[in-house]
């Protein structure tokens, strides 16, 4: 079935150092979102990515679609930047509205 | 900005009640989506709707109904409440086959 994983399910960084968080999806998709999700439980739209490399300031991610996965990379962490990174493709074919999320990136940042 | 409202951010109900949860979006946007978010679990589509009055039905439909009479808005409702329906639930929406966005959420208790 269609599935998606993230890698790692939990990373702990020094504040300041760099991160690289993955993404992999079993089947073809229209496009795909990185959010963050706060200690709130608000979830925070990182980037819309079908495919191709955006950056918004310390943060960028690359999704290559024909090999079936997306990361993001998280430069010069701050304490801010914890909490749960979700990957959502939105799978190509039938019933294809809805995104499916992955189980998430917990991060903690440490001073 | 997109702006996506939920009626509570905190509820609490009794086994047996009949339960609304409200969503309201700003931006005209086509469909809106209905997740539920459970620990181990992730984030699961309960229902969905592209257009007023029209839904289907999403991974966890069973329990819940929508209702859309206005564009704006989209409602879940809980017929009677039961323990197993203590979430958190996301209310989203997007314009049609774009990028979706999330309110705040509601954290639902259900004695």
């Amino acid at each position: 079935g269609i599935q998606v994983e993230q890698s790692p399910p939990d990373l702990i960084l020094q504040e300041g150092a760099n991160s690289t968080l993955r993404c992999n999806f079993s089947d073809s998709v229209n496009n795909l979102q990185w959010f963050h999700q706060n200690p709130w439980g608000q979830l925070i739209n990182l980037f819309y990515i079908p495919s191709g490399t955006k950056q918004n300031g310390r943060l960028s991610a690359t999704t290559v679609a024909t090999e079936r996965y997306s990361l993001l990379y998280i430069s010069s962490s701050q304490t801010t930047d914890s909490g749960v990174y979700f990957c959502a493709p939105r799978f190509s074919g039938a019933g294809s509205y809805q995104l499916t999320f992955g189980k998430g990136t917990k991060l903690s940042v440490i001073p | 900005d997109v702006k996506v409202t939920q009626s509570s951010r905190y509820l609490v109900k009794r086994t047996g009640e009949k339960v609304f949860l409200e969503c309201v979006q700003d931006m005209d946007h086509e469909n809106m989506f209905w997740y539920r978010q459970d620990p181990g679990l992730g984030l699961r589509l309960i229902y969905f709707s592209y257009d007023v009055k029209m839904k289907e039905k999403g991974d966890i439909p069973e329990g819940y109904s929508v209702s859309r009479e206005k564009k704006e808005r989209f409602s879940l409702i809980l017929e009677s409440a039961s323990t197993n329906q203590t979430s958190m639930y996301l209310c989203a929406s997007s314009p049609q086959g774009y990028e979706q966005y999330f309110g705040p959420g509601t954290r639902l208790t259900v004695t």
